[in-house]
């Protein structure tokens, strides 16, 4: 069974700190990783996608990758209470299909 | 434009009604989703569409039916759903692409479902 593990949370920040989001994956043949935010009520927004070990960065999101480790992480710079929703992280097998496998999500909580 | 649109937003019916969802796509995506979500779960994969054919069928029951009438619609036929079948549906697409990142999924809003 390939599983995609997040810690539920929830996750709380002050407003202005850095929020920091994990995931870890079973299939070493993994080849591209998702970021998704979902506000309760609402589907999920794609916020990045990475497939290449390191980092990467857009705005005030990085996302990091390390598939040694079977890891990928998602920091959110300077907390925004708007920020607070659950965030699930994904993850494409590859191969035949685009089938993505999601985590159960982080639910983040930005305090005032 | 990344705008995979559902209708309808809210939908309530009875056990022995016949209805339909629809999604669509203006992207020029080849490859469409149905997702089920309930409450504080993940989305879960029901139907995958390539090219306007159905790939992917993940053991949904027959009372669920889905169609693709061309690349840039998606349907998804009810009949005879039962209360537990009450969830958000969700509605993706993607390009058909086997470079990294074309494979990114994007969500409609997606159609809450309460079965009576």
């Amino acid at each position: 069974q390939k599983e995609v593990e997040q810690n539920s949370g929830p996750l709380s920040v002050p407003e202005g700190a850095i929020a920091s989001l994990n995931c870890t994956y079973s299939d070493r043949g993994s080849q591209s990783f998702f970021w998704y935010r979902q506000y309760s009520g609402k589907s999920p927004e794609l916020i990045m996608f990475i497939y290449s070990n390191g980092d990467k960065e857009d705005g005030r999101f990085t996302a990091q990758l390390n598939k040694a480790s079977q890891y990928v992480s998602l920091l959110i710079r300077d907390s925004q209470p708007s920020d607070s929703a659950t965030y699930l992280c994904a993850v494409n097998l590859g191969g035949a299909t685009n089938k993505l496998i999601f985590g159960t999500g982080t639910l983040l909580a930005v305090q005032p | 434009d990344t705008e995979v649109t559902q209708t309808p937003k809210h939908l309530v019916m009875g056990m022995t009604n016949k209805k339909s969802l629809k999604c669509e796509q203006h992207m020029g995506h080849r490859a469409m989703y149905w997702y089920k979500q309930k409450a504080k779960k993940p989305p879960e994969l029901m139907f995958v569409y390539s090219y306007e054919k159905l790939s992917i069928n993940e053991s949904v029951p027959s009372r669920f039916s889905p169609e693709c009438p061309n690349s840039s619609l998606l349907n998804l036929h009810l009949h005879a759903l039962q209360p537990e079948d009450s969830a958000l549906y969700l509605c993706a697409s993607s390009q058909e692409s086997r470079n990294l990142g074309g494979e990114t999924q994007y969500f409609g809003p997606g159609t809450r479902l309460l079965v009576l």
